[in-house]
């Protein structure tokens, strides 16, 4: 178990809809980082957060967004969904003495 | 800007068998390197990584990877394999000057073999 928590684990929507990703870092890891996991595209960061800030952005879609809260938790939203947003969608944080990510399980979003 | 290549989208070997897993990188300023493993429907596990020091790293499960700078590559090898050891295998690179996302290898998939 890395300690980073994401829920859900399965997402089925439609096309069209939104969803909310939702992660918890570890205890005490101030960075979070998004990345989407698919067949054709393999692991693509997507942004990180930072303490509550942006601190890089990847190859994120500008219908997606994300932000960290004061408890350091951090949502991925994802707007009008399209068949190709089907993916994983991990979570990963880090502490600034160390360079490692340790990731989460993941949340598989699948878009009907 | 980074990258990381990974040469083969998989590797067979017999259990008891030395195995390597490819791996070579581009980055612009230092590197930090990691390898990561993915087992079916879970998330990346950290195996090791190397900042600097000996070329040879030590990690997890009896993993162990080399660094070389002339050739830009970090090969993950072990000893003798194990059937459990079957999973995705990523590469990893940071720029240690370019931020802190990290970008990876399109992945090997390791078939270990009884």
């Amino acid at each position: 178990d890395s300690g980073v928590t994401q829920t859900p684990k399965h997402l089925i929507t439609a096309t069209g809809q939104r969803v909310t990703l939702r992660c918890s870092p570890r205890s005490g890891d101030l960075s979070v980082y998004w990345y989407q996991q698919s067949l054709d595209q393999g692991l693509q960061f997507l942004i990180q957060y930072y303490n509550g800030e942006e601190r890089a952005k990847g190859n994120i879609l500008e219908r997606f967004s994300a932000q960290q809260f004061p408890d350091l938790h951090s949502e991925l939203n994802l707007s009008s969904l399209e068949l190709g947003d089907s993916a994983l969608y991990f979570c990963a944080s880090s502490v600034v003495r160390e360079p490692e990510a340790f990731f989460g399980q993941g949340t598989r979003l699948t878009v009907v | 800007a980074q990258s990381v290549a990974q040469p083969e989208d998989q590797v067979n070997v017999a259990e008891g068998n030395p195995l390597t897993v490819k791996c070579t990188y581009s980055v612009s300023g230092n590197p930090y390197l990691f390898w990561y493993v993915q087992y079916p429907n879970r998330g990346l596990q950290f195996l090791l990584k190397y900042i600097t020091g000996d070329n040879l790293v030590k990690g997890s499960y009896g993993f162990e990877a080399e660094f070389n700078k002339s050739q830009t590559s970090f090969h993950l090898k072990k000893p003798s394999a194990l059937v459990s050891d079957s999973a995705l295998y990523f590469c990893a690179v940071r720029d240690v000057d370019a931020g802190n996302m990290l970008t990876f290898g399109g992945g090997t998939r390791l078939m270990v073999k009884p």
